[in-house]
């Protein structure tokens, strides 16, 4: 089945420490994004990529890196820098000139 | 930069009852989508919207937008306590003729179906 597939599902963090979260599709999508969610609240893009090897910023991209080596996988990590990190993350994928986004299940990251 | 806003942000509704739940935007817009998000799990994706007058009906939702008046609403008809979430609708602006998909959420409504 085609799809979006995030991992893992939760996450704990140290203070102080990077952690990185998985996003891969198999859609053969050309673009995809990282969102961040907080209780209560819409998302906000960190990051996006249109094609392979590049990326540009988003809204809140402090703290967060990201790198596009493959179509299918867009990784978000989360560096020590990034001061509130616990969040629901969500990555999205879309074929260039599609109207339709498809999102993953998300990854909940928890400072500990 | 785009604002999305939606009111109301808490909807607390009667089985059987009607509602509409607003969502404004602050520039031109390629296209409006609006989302379903159940707690603890992903967006379900409910209608995209591409221009203007679109009306979409799905079951007891039903979805329109004015991009002269930069307004979409979810209509919710006789509703249920499976309709029971929090709702976002989402726009992705038009910069210079590239918006790169980038969607811009509004806050979300957070939706309560009582018996």
């Amino acid at each position: 089945d085609g799809g979006i597939t995030q991992s893992p599902k939760y996450l704990f963090r140290k203070e102080g420490q990077n952690v990185t979260l998985s996003c891969e599709q198999n859609l053969n999508h050309d673009a995809m994004y990282w969102y961040r969610q907080d209780p209560g609240q819409g998302l906000r893009l960190i990051y996006y990529s249109q094609i392979v090897n590049d990326f540009q910023k988003g809204d809140i991209a402090e703290g967060y890196s990201v790198s596009r080596e493959k179509k299918e996988s867009f990784p978000l990590t989360v560096t020590s820098a990034q001061k509130n990190p616990t969040a629901f993350y969500l990555c999205a994928s879309r074929n260039r000139g599609d109207t339709e986004a498809f999102f993953g299940q998300g990854t909940r990251l928890t400072v500990v | 930069e785009l604002k999305v806003e939606q009111n109301p942000l808490f909807l607390s509704m009667q089985e059987g009852k009607n509602y509409t739940i607003y969502c404004n935007y602050s520039t031109t817009s390629d296209r409006l989508y609006w989302y379903r998000q159940d707690p603890g799990k992903s967006l379900e994706s409910l209608f995209v919207l591409l221009s203007n007058g679109a009306v979409k009906q799905e079951g007891r939702l039903m979805a329109s937008l004015d991009t002269k008046a930069r307004l979409s609403t979810l209509h919710i008809t006789a509703a249920v306590h499976d309709l029971s979430a929090t709702y976002f609708c989402a726009v992705v602006p038009t910069a210079g003729g590239t918006s790169y998909g980038k969607l811009t959420f509004g806050q979300g409504t957070i939706l309560t179906v009582h018996p």
